[in-house]
């Protein structure tokens, strides 16, 4: 069974700029949610899309925004990129909305 | 809103002792679950426990059992007989079961150093 995958694995942009990071769910989940990790911190929840749907979100502004495909899988698109921005994105999967989440290895995005 | 809060930044321990790790929450709902998740170095979350809160009995996953206290909304972690590969970041977490979606809150993490 393949776990949950993310690409890329890092990435550097410069302020202004969007990003489009990607998520593929562990088999058998129909759920992906989405976090940010600054260093040092907790993870911080961003949104969870559930069959396709935006089914959650946190308290980030709307220039994060998410899709999902019919396969489950996930992007977080991140548009006019601040400084701030730079962190550890994780996505995680899971069976249904309110099931266990099982995290991917993350996105490391740096903003300059 | 919820909050969970973890006030051991970091711990150690010696290699085959055990250790604590505390965790507590805020909510007012009574229907949760929380959750353990390890971070090692190599950054990838990783489940450890879970915890429904209607169950009363403790949830034990090998070396790793928690001490669930639901009225004083303490959730701690203890890690028996430890092992190098424990070294990790560990993130408390708690997901309210009665919203339509899975939000989980971290707390802000313990760093446990485990010594040879």
């Amino acid at each position: 069974e393949t776990g949950v995958t993310q690409s890329p694995t890092h990435l550097i942009k410069t302020r202004g700029q969007q990003v489009t990071l990607r998520c593929s769910s562990q088999s058998g989940h129909n759920t992906v949610s989405w976090y940010q990790q600054a260093l040092g911190q907790g993870p911080q929840f961003i949104f969870q899309y559930y069959r396709e749907e935006e089914n959650g979100r946190g308290n980030f502004p709307p220039r994060f925004s998410g899709l999902q495909f019919p396969n489950y899988s996930s992007e977080l698109n991140v548009n006019a990129l601040e400084l701030d921005d730079s962190a550890l994105y994780l996505c995680a999967s899971s069976r249904g909305s309110q099931e266990t989440q099982y995290f991917g290895p993350g996105t490391r995005l740096l903003v300059l | 809103a919820q909050t969970v809060t973890q006030s051991q930044p970091e711990m150690s321990v010696q290699e085959a002792e055990t250790v604590t790790l505390s965790c507590t929450y805020d909510t007012s709902e009574s229907d949760y679950y929380l959750f353990w998740y390890k971070q090692p170095p190599s950054r990838q979350m990783i489940l450890v426990i879970r915890q429904e809160a209607y169950k009363q009995q403790n949830a034990t996953e090998n070396r790793f059992s928690v001490n669930f206290q639901k009225a004083a909304k303490s959730f701690s972690l203890k890690i028996s007989d430890s092992q190098l590969g424990d070294a990790a970041m560990y993130f408390c977490a708690y997901n309210a079961g009665g919203t339509s979606y899975g939000k989980l809150t971290f707390g802000q993490g313990t760093i446990l150093t485990v010594h040879p």
